[in-house]
């Protein structure tokens, strides 16, 4: 069964503090591990997709790395605009390959 | 910026009742989603829908739901006889093809008493 294990589960910082967010994974095949932010209340909104180790990719202050075990968000000099639930979530070829199965999320809470 | 719209916002109904929840996903995409996260919990998988049918399900999708995609831009799912765990907030998503990135909607959510 695949699991996605996200940590810490909350995560408080001062503006500008940088920080990284982990998400392990277990999967059978990974077709893609997926980045979202979630304010409350809200959907879901894609940040990034990854598919194979090595990979890395940036946007504004986020950049989310890939290894053959877990994945990273790290987050430079955050504002207060950068709180919210950030979720991961892994595709897998060989257990259905459209769910997505989501960790429990990381709730980042940044103080000005 | 296109995106995945859901209607209503907020659906409160008495147990045994009957709902559904509609969506309309990104126009060219072609899988469509639909999620739900209880409050406080994951966002959990329901059920895939591919070409007019469903592609997969999770083990939450029983019976009492079911899916349609009635013209060529709604999605809805269907609750037949909802229940006091069926409360939480419901999301539609579309992809454009297998593998690629699932954009969500606003979600639905739904209070049943």
């Amino acid at each position: 069964e695949d699991q996605v294990t996200q940590s810490p589960e909350a995560l408080r910082l001062q503006e500008g503090e940088s920080s990284s967010l982990n998400c392990s994974y277990t999967v059978s095949g990974l077709r893609g591990l997926f980045w979202y932010r979630q304010d409350p209340g809200k959907g879901p909104e894609f940040l990034f997709t990854l598919y194979s180790a090595g990979e890395e990719k940036e946007k504004e202050r986020l950049k989310a790395t890939l290894t053959k075990k877990e994945s990273f968000l790290h987050i430079t000099a955050p504002k207060p605009e950068d709180s919210a639930t950030y979720l991961c979530a892994v595709q897998d070829y060989y257990q259905g390959n459209t769910p997505l199965v989501f960790g429990k999320g990381t709730r980042l809470s940044v103080i000005a | 910026e296109p995106e995945v719209t859901q209607t209503p916002s907020h659906q409160v109904t008495q147990m045994g009742q009957e709902v559904i929840l509609r969506c309309v996903p990104i126009s060219n995409h072609l899988y469509f989603y639909w999620y739900r996260q209880i409050l406080g919990q994951k966002v959990e998988f329901l059920v895939s829908f591919y070409n007019n049918e469903i592609s997969e399900k999770s083990e939450i999708f029983d019976d009492q739901f079911s899916v349609e995609r009635p013209d060529g831009s709604n999605f809805t799912l269907k609750i037949r006889s909802t229940k006091l765990e069926d409360s939480a907030m419901y999301f539609c998503a579309s992809s454009p093809d297998r593998g690629y990135e699932q954009y969500f909607g606003p979600g639905t959510r739904l209070t049943v008493t």
